[in-house]
Parts: C-alpha cells; sequence; structure tokens
C-alpha cells in the first residue's frame, strides 16, 4: 500500500462547477498538509498548505483534513478553465522530514 | 523574495552522453536543496537532497550523481545517459511556512529526453 493514494483522473467538470480533490494516506505522523496546482510541463506551485485538521479557505479554493480518517481534500468553487492543471497533494510529519506526494489527479474545466 | 532558477528547460541528449542539470536559489542562504524526478503517471521521486555544502543524500541508486559547491547551487549529473533517464527534473528549496513548518518551492524544472 502507497503511503499517500491519490484518484489520478482525469477529471472533467464544466466552468463554475464546485470541484472536490482527494488523498488519503497512511502514515499517522503526518502533521503539514499541501496541495500544488502543476501546469504542463511547468514547475508544481504551492496552492494550500494546513497544519493538522481543519479548513483553511483562501479564495475560491478550501483545503480540508481529517487526520481522525487519514483524508485530506481540495475545493474549489465556481471552477475556471484556467484552473485545468494536475493537482498534487502532499504531506509531512513536520520540521525537515521527508514530504510524500501523492501521484497527482488531472483536472479538465470546459468552458 | 526568495526565487530559484533551474537550467537548461529543455535538453535531448543521446545515449551515453553526460549530463548537468544546474539550480540556483537567490535570496535565502543555507537552504535545503532537492532533486525530483517525475515521470509520466508516477508522481514525484525524490533523487537527491543536501543541507549544506558538500552534503549529500541519496534516496534511489542510479547512474545520477548531485553536487552542492556553493550554498545556494545544486547541480545534477550523470557519466553516461541511460534511455531510461528521460524524464522531468524538477530542483526545490525548502523554506518556512506557517507554524515553523516547512514547505517545497519548485523551479520550472527540466525536461530531458535522452535518444
Amino acid at each position: 500500500q502507497k503511503e499517500v493514494e491519490q484518484d489520478p483522473g482525469p477529471l472533467s467538470v464544466p466552468e463554475g462547477a464546485i470541484v472536490s480533490l482527494n488523498c488519503t494516506y497512511s502514515n499517522s505522523a503526518f502533521q503539514y498538509f499541501m496541495w500544488y496546482r502543476q501546469y504542463s510541463r511547468k514547475g508544481p506551485e504551492l496552492l494550500m498548505y494546513t497544519y493538522s485538521s481543519g479548513n483553511k479557505e483562501d479564495g475560491r479554493f478550501t483545503a480540508q483534513v481529517d487526520k481522525s480518517s487519514k483524508y485530506i481534500s481540495l475545493f474549489i468553487r465556481d471552477s475556471q478553465p484556467s484552473d485545468s492543471a494536475t493537482y498534487l497533494c502532499a504531506m509531512s510529519a513536520g520540521g525537515y522530514q521527508k514530504v510524500t506526494f501523492g501521484t497527482g489527479t488531472k483536472l479538465q474545466v470546459i468552458p | 523574495s526568495q526565487t530559484i532558477h533551474q537550467w537548461p528547460a529543455t535538453l535531448v541528449q543521446p545515449v551515453g552522453s553526460p549530463l548537468s542539470l544546474e539550480c540556483t536559489v537567490e535570496g535565502t542562504s543555507n537552504p535545503n536543496l532537492y532533486w525530483y524526478r517525475q515521470a509520466a503517471g508516477r508522481g514525484l521521486q525524490l533523487l537527491f537532497y543536501s543541507v549544506g555544502i558538500g552534503q549529500i543524500s541519496s534516496e534511489v541508486p542510479q547512474n545520477l550523481s548531485a553536487s552542492r559547491p556553493q550554498d545556494r547551487q545544486f547541480i545534477l549529473s550523470s557519466k553516461k545517459l541511460l534511455l531510461s533517464d528521460s524524464s522531468f527534473y524538477l530542483c526545490a528549496w525548502r523554506g518556512q511556512g506557517d507554524s515553523g513548518a516547512n514547505v517545497l518551492t519548485f523551479g520550472a524544472g527540466s525536461r530531458l529526453t535522452v535518444l
């Protein structure tokens, strides 16, 4: 079993839809959770960062962490064609511990 | 502000030729530096990381090597490329996020094709 599982998609949604992206993990030591967005042929860019359980909102994006279920989510409201990218979840135990990535979910928002 | 540069952006090399990919970071001192490889549909694979000049840790044994000749410079090398080395290579540095934790910041990547 992989430490972090992420559905690779692709996920196609119409413009304006609410998108839900998810990851599950097995390592209970993970405390820091990140979402990266990666456009084609570009490096990943940090989108959201959360510590421990709870929600964090930034504009149209909401990151949610449920440590009891070992489950994290990224919600995108009012999705736009410019949101079309691959979304990678990442997590670590903190400090300078290794960051473990999901394989990424490819999202396409159709105009 | 901190920036990270990677070059070359694109590289086509014959099998058996040498490789040198460079990464530099600006606006920070003594960063932790990382080299990742990303194959299509396979996620990010950590290759090397460095906590200081001359200090290199290898995560996966292969025909690649890394060096850190200066505080903010990280180099990925190979003496003889294999077809299987074709991939997208990413350099990253690690800085402080909220609550004292560390997040990775990536460069734009170097796409290597070995023919």
